[in-house]
């Protein structure tokens, strides 16, 4: 069956290090994979968008990984802050006429001052 | 520029009744898709629209319908209201049918008694 997962427990780190982030999926062909932050009672805001053909993509101090032999994407923030404590949710597209997403469960990290 | 805005904010119903949820895209999406989150799940993808017509449809039975207007208003219609309904429903614009990053409104919190 399909499946997208990404880390089920809460993620806490100190502030300053860096926080990564896994999503693994499971019979997809993902053409390209998206992921978005998301605070409490808010809708997901866009950070990075990968495609298939792409290792390595990078944003001020946020860098996601994507490879499609493994199945899997890595998002990391560098020297993260409080302030990046949120749900993060990893959304891939499989192909077809629609940009329709499907969204992993999101991955809640908390990031001590 | 405005962003995606969603009305009403909080919704309380009864099982059985009706609900119409609405979204106004930024100004020149011609795209729009509607989500439900559940509490603690990702975004569920339920169907989106193309210039006014219907481009794709999740899992969702067909007491799930929407409109797309000229004007990038769009509406969400739930008829025969189930416990299982009650969800954050968000609505997500983008420019085109291109593999485009989505921008979200806040979202419509229903509850179902």
């Amino acid at each position: 069956s399909q499946k997208i997962e990404q880390n089920s427990e809460a993620l806490n780190i100190q502030e300053g290090k860096t926080a990564t982030l896994t999503c693994n999926y499971t019979n997809y062909s993902p053409a390209y994979l998206q992921w978005y932050r998301q605070d409490p009672g808010r809708g997901p805001v866009f950070l990075l968008l990968i495609r298939e053909n792409e290792k390595e993509k990078r944003k001020e101090r946020l860098k996601v990984t994507f490879d499609t032999t493994l199945k899997q994407s890595l998002f990391h923030i560098t020297a993260s802050q409080p302030a990046d404590s949120a749900t993060y949710l990893c959304a891939l597209e499989n192909g077809g006429a629609t940009n329709k997403l499907i969204f992993g469960t999101g991955t809640l990290l908390a990031v001590q001052p | 520029e405005t962003g995606v805005t969603q009305s009403p904010t909080h919704l309380i119903k009864t099982r059985g009744q009706q609900v119409t949820l609405r979204c106004s895209s930024q100004s020149g999406h011609n795209t729009v898709s509607w989500y439900q989150q559940a509490l603690g799940q990702g975004p569920q993808f339920i169907f989106q629209y193309y210039r006014e017509e219907e481009n794709g449809r999740g899992n969702f039975p067909p007491r799930f319908s929407g409109l797309q207007f000229p004007n990038y208003s769009s509406e969400l219609n739930v008829n025969a209201l189930e416990l299982d309904d009650s969800a954050l429903y968000l609505c997500a614009s983008s420019p085109g049918m291109g593999r485009d990053e989505q921008f979200f409104g806040p979202g419509t919190r229903l509850t179902v008694l």
